[in-house]
């Protein structure tokens, strides 16, 4: 069982280049969503969907797209690469038990834009 | 701004002793609380997690003890180990899944 699957673990980018992370999971969640790390400051959402068809933004939105045509794959665009968006990228699942949102992560994306 | 506080941002703890990370939140609309333990190189990944309706979970050797009217929650783990060695997210969330996570702890084991 792979769980959440990331791609690629990791890139350069110049500024004003567009790229896509790629992220897929085979846990048939409904939930995604994509987070960024920086150092102090935890992980910060920038995107989610609740279903194929339906995205929205988190806590740090600008500058990154999203779309989600199938439950499995939720990737993140990258529209013209700025050196702030330099991080951690990580995607995850989550789905809604008894007790709460148990959230599965990917292993993470490691991004500089120089 | 951030919505939930998480101290200290580093903490070195001898093998065999109590390693102690605090987390306060602001929303009184959060109503699941988890920590997750995330290894160099490695995605976060859920360690044990509380609802407000109780005020300990003890999971082995970790313990969260949650305190709601001063808005507060902590993980304790007992008899650390060099293997405890990560860092250490507090998170909180109301049950829609927007989870907010603090800053974070790095947690060193010395031997």
């Amino acid at each position: 069982n792979a769980g959440v699957t990331q791609t690629p673990k990791f890139q350069v980018l110049k500024t004003g280049q567009s790229m896509t992370l790629q992220c897929a999971q085979d846990m048939n969640h409904e939930y995604m969503s994509w987070y960024r790390q920086d150092p102090g400051m935890g992980l910060r959402l920038i995107h989610y969907s609740v279903g194929a068809g339906i995205t929205d933004q988190g806590e740090v939105p600008n500058g990154y797209n999203v779309s989600r045509s199938t439950t499995e794959d939720f990737p993140l665009r990258l529209l013209s690469a700025a050196p702030s968006q330099t991080s951690v990228y990580f995607c995850a699942s989550s789905y809604r038990g008894s007790s709460g949102n148990t959230i599965y992560f990917g292993e993470g994306s490691w991004l500089t834009v120089v | 701004q951030q919505q939930v506080k998480q101290s200290p941002q580093s903490l070195i703890v001898q093998k065999g002793g109590i390693s102690i990370i605090n987390c306060a939140y602001e929303n009184t609309a959060f109503d699941y609380f988890p920590w997750y333990q995330q290894f160099p190189g490695k995605g976060p990944a859920l360690l044990i997690a509380i609802r407000p309706d109780v005020s300990e979970k003890k999971e082995g050797r970790f313990t969260i003890s949650f305190n709601k009217s001063a808005k507060q929650f902590s993980l304790h783990i007992m008899d650390s180990q060099p293997g405890d060695s990560a860092t250490y997210f507090c998170a909180a969330s109301k049950f829609d899944n927007d989870m907010r996570f603090g800053a974070g702890t790095r947690l060193t084991v010395k031997p």
